[in-house]
């Protein structure tokens, strides 16, 4: 089982929609979780984090933790096209040298 | 705040010769250092992680004697490729994490790009 699970494949959606990403992590103590986004050929960069069950909004982004369920999700809204790139999710497990666990991404495409 | 820079941003250099790569954390102490690799189109790979003042931990398939690792300071890690070919040339970006408990995040520096030829 993979520590973070990020399966949907890329995301298209209308400029001024609601994008929404899941994702699923395996190690249950975990406290910490992120989003990061990667415009292609770019490094990431750290967009929002969230360590509390519930909602966290910061702008257009919102960020939704159920640890009983193990899921994070990230929602943008009105989506911009410069809202096109990869979203990574990031775990921190309970057990792992302090480093990040990162899922693989989610390609999000704005169509204007 | 958080920022974390590397240098080269780009570099092009003779199959056979090595590379070091610089990280820098700008306006916090890192006691932690990541290094990733990412082939285009492909997802981070974390090669090793780096505590200052110790030796560097690194993940499985990833060569030690290769990929040099030094975490010298709190502020500086560098990444040195020695005896580069081809098959090494790719995306390389450092990450740092302040000091702190769990909730503290990792930053990642701007990437190095390496082509090896």
């Amino acid at each position: 089982q993979k520590e973070v699970e990020q399966n949907s494949g890329p995301l298209s959606v209308p400029e001024g929609a609601i994008a929404s990403l899941n994702c699923t992590y395996s190690d249950r103590g975990s406290q910490s979780f992120f989003w990061y986004r990667q415009y292609s050929g770019k490094s990431p960069e750290l967009i929002m984090s969230i360590y509390s069950n519930g909602d966290k909004e910061d702008g257009r982004f919102t960020a939704q933790l159920n640890k009983a369920s193990q899921y994070v999700s990230l929602l943008i809204r009105d989506s911009q096209p410069s809202d096109s790139a990869t979203y990574l999710c990031a775990v921190r497990p309970l057990r792992g040298n302090n480093r990040l666990a990162f899922g693989k991404g989610n390609q999000v495409v704005v169509i204007p | 705040g958080a920022v974390v820079s590397q240098h080269p941003s780009w570099v092009i250099c003779k199959s056979g010769t090595s590379v070091k790569i610089e990280c820098r954390s700008l306006d916090f102490q890192a006691t932690t250092m990541f290094w990733y690799r990412q082939f285009p189109k492909q997802s981070l790979m974390l090669m090793a992680t780096s505590n200052e003042g110790s030796k560097a931990t690194y993940e499985q398939g990833v060569e030690k004697d290769k990929f040099l690792i030094n975490h010298a300071s709190l502020t500086l890690s560098t990444l040195t490729v020695t005896s580069a070919h081809p098959e090494d040339s790719s995306f390389y970006i450092c990450s740092a994490r302040p000091a702190g408990g769990m909730a503290v995040a990792q930053y990642f520096g701007p990437g190095t790009r390496l082509t090896v030829l």
